[in-house]
């Protein structure tokens, strides 16, 4: 499955705390996805970037804020996290030419 | 909002039966995808069919396009356990800038 990479696979964190999840792809991929998923649920798109600099806001509301400063890593952090950010969080990205989106395994974020 | 639904919800067959999963969409699109997760997992790309396509196959894959319908039907021949799954379709949202995902369907294989 991987050649895109997150970090932590699982994270327990108590309430207000700052979190970064980590997402690395080794491809060369312009284009890297957030999605959030809730068990059972469909993916919500929550940030995109079609390259360096390059950072939007998805069709679901988020908290959150990335960063694209180089090809292969695009960071999500939550600068306080609560009990409403547990949730899946999936990482993708897609190359010039290529079908589909390749996946991370995902981050499963439980805030206490 | 939601493009893509899969329906049924929830499908449990036995091993070597065929399993369908189906998807009807809203808008327009350039292609329809459909992807597996495993439990917990990250999604898996299965296969993509563009607008003028009606077929297509992969191995025990065989993915339908009705344009005219909005819908997609994915059918797995010959089912094996290491295919219970959920199955989720997707097109692109409407501003053109990700894919969007229905809620998916999950295929149960029982041997």
């Amino acid at each position: 499955e991987a050649d895109i990479y997150q970090t932590p696979r699982y994270l327990v964190i108590g309430t207000g705390k700052k979190i970064t999840l980590e997402c690395s792809q080794t491809m060369g991929h312009d284009k890297m996805y957030w999605y959030q998923q809730d068990p059972g649920m469909e993916l919500h798109l929550i940030h995109y970037s079609y390259g360096v600099n390059s950072t939007e806001k998805g069709d679901l509301s988020s908290e959150s804020t990335v960063s694209r400063i180089r090809t292969e890593h695009f960071p999500l952090t939550l600068e306080s996290a609560r009990p409403s950010h547990t949730s899946q969080y999936l990482c993708a990205s897609i190359g010039q030419g290529r079908g589909g989106y390749t996946f991370g395994s995902g981050t499963r974020l439980t805030v206490v | 909002s939601q493009q893509g639904e899969e329906d049924p919800q929830a499908l449990s067959i036995q091993e070597g039966e065929n399993a369908t999963m189906n998807c009807s969409y809203k808008t327009s699109i350039n292609n329809l995808q459909w992807y597996r997760q495993n439990s917990g997992r990250g999604l898996v790309h299965l296969i993509l069919i563009r607008s003028n396509e009606r077929e297509k196959h992969s191995g025990r894959l065989r993915v339908t396009l009705d344009t005219s319908k909005k819908s997609s039907s994915l059918l797995i021949t010959a089912s094996r356990a290491a295919d219970t799954a959920s199955y989720f379709c997707a097109t692109g949202n409407q501003a053109g800038t990700a894919l969007i995902f229905g809620k998916g369907t999950t295929l149960s294989v029982s041997s």
